[in-house]
């Protein structure tokens, strides 16, 4: 079986300021990682992914994420935010032998000004 | 850029209504996957396709099925729409099953009542 959680519902920075999204997830084998953006109004838009290799992915609009596997877990990190990065944030992993992923219920990202 | 679109941007329906949702992808994806999107929830996969005329089970197939004819287009159908199925629907497609990103719809924000 596979999982995913996101333990902050909500997360509040200052634009500038770095922001950190976390996810932690539980496979039985390995993992495929994957950041999804939503921005009010529309369609899921893809991020980054992990899959093998290194431990640190870039992506797109300058957000990055580290895979831990001791700490089973791929927080998505930016290190300066701006206003145009509030949105919900979803975090999804596949187990390598799953037919499907998983995602984790999201996590709204508010940066002010 | 893959295009993945909905039917309709909004639907409304009325309670024991048979209810289609079409969704269609240019880009020649051999998967195809639809959720429901509820807040707190998360996004939970009701059913994906991995080939034409093949279809599998998500988390949440009660009360809903699917049909992939041709390969650029996957419908969901519920068959007697109920209020618990008011939701947001999001269709999604990808290249293959393994580590691949899926590309979303905009979604269509289903009110049955």
């Amino acid at each position: 079986a596979q999982s995913v959680a996101q333990p902050e519902d909500q997360v509040n920075v200052a634009e500038g300021n770095p922001l950190t999204v976390k996810c932690t997830y539980s496979v039985s084998g390995n993992p495929y990682l994957f950041w999804y953006v939503q921005y009010p109004n529309r369609g899921l838009q893809f991020l980054l992914k992990y899959i093998t290799g290194d431990n640190l992915v870039k992506g797109s609009y300058g957000f990055e994420a580290e895979f831990n596997k001791s700490q089973t877990s791929f927080h998505l990190k930016k290190p300066s935010a701006l206003v145009s990065d509030s949105a919900l944030y979803f975090c999804a992993v596949r187990d390598t032998n799953a037919g499907k992923s998983t995602f984790g219920d999201g996590t709204t990202l508010t940066v002010k000004p | 850029d893959v295009k993945v679109t909905q039917s309709s941007r909004y639907l409304v329906k009325r309670t024991g209504e048979k209810v289609f949702l079409e969704c269609v992808q240019d880009m020649d994806h051999e998967n195809m996957f639809w959720y429901r999107q509820d807040p707190g929830l998360g996004l939970r996969l009701i059913y994906f396709s991995y080939d034409v005329k093949m279809k599998e089970k998500g988390d949440i197939p009660e009360g809903y099925s699917v049909s992939r004819e041709k390969k650029e287009r996957f419908s969901l159908i519920l068959e007697s729409a109920s209020t618990n199925q008011t939701s947001m629907y999001l269709c999604a497609s990808s290249f293959s099953t393994h580590a691949d990103t899926q590309y979303f719809g905009p979604g269509t924000r289903l009110t049955v009542l």
